[in-house]
């Protein structure tokens, strides 16, 4: 079993729509929960970052964790052409080692 | 802040030779950096980890002999692909933590994207 199960998609959504992306997860050590955003031929890029359990807003952007069930959440409201890209969760215990989901690949279609 | 480049960012090399990817912290000391390949729609692999002045921890199944890292400063590391394979060819990416900083900030550079014809 993987560390860190995440649908690839493609996930393809019209402008404007809430989008809701998830990962979930076997090891109920892992703390640390990160959401990064690629895009095509970049690297990786940090969206948002929570401890343990609970939820996180960041402008246009929500990260949830619910520990309990080993689900991560990362939402988009009024998804915007420009979000277009892959999105990848990571995880992490002690915050040395982090294991990362294949990534889910969104297009918002204006 | 927290810009991190690679350099080359695309590079095409023959089987057998050697190949060099810098990683390099532009704007902040780097006390760890790693480096991660990424295969087409797959998930980012961890190949080491690098700290400044010390050997480079490799991931079981990585050949340390194979992919050299250098660490030789706070803001310079080097990946070299030795007798590259087209096996190898694969997207190369660094990342680097900041000085204090909580580890799971990690700030990743453009990724190399490496081609072994």
């Amino acid at each position: 079993q993987k560390e860190v199960e995440q649908d690839p998609g493609p996930l393809s959504v019209p402008e404007g729509a809430i989008v809701s992306l998830n990962c979930t997860y076997s090891n109920s050590a892992f703390q640390y929960f990160m959401w990064y955003r690629q895009y095509s031929r970049k690297g990786p890029e940090l969206l948002m970052y929570t401890y343990s359990s609970g939820n996180k807003e960041d402008g246009r952007f929500t990260a949830q964790v619910d520990k309990s069930s080993k689900y991560i959440s990362l939402f988009i409201r009024d998804s915007q052409p420009s979000d277009s890209a892959t999105y990848l969760c990571a995880m992490s215990s002690t915050g040395n080692q982090f294991y990362f989901g294949t990534g889910t690949s969104l297009t918002v279609i204006p | 802040g927290a810009v991190v480049s690679q350099h080359p960012s695309w590079v095409i090399c023959k089987s057998g030779t050697s190949v060099k990817i810098e990683c390099r912290s532009l704007d902040f000391q780097a006390t760890t950096m790693f480096w991660y390949r990424q295969f087409p729609k797959q998930s980012l692999m961890l190949m080491a980890t690098s700290n400044e002045g010390s050997k480079a921890t490799y991931e079981q199944g990585v050949e340390k002999d194979k992919f050299l890292i250098n660490h030789a400063s706070l803001t310079l590391s080097t990946l070299t692909v030795t007798s590259a394979h087209p096996e190898d060819s694969s997207f190369y990416i660094c990342s680097a933590t900041r000085q204090g900083a909580i580890r799971y900030e990690q700030y990743f550079g453009p990724g190399t994207r490496l081609t072994v014809t």
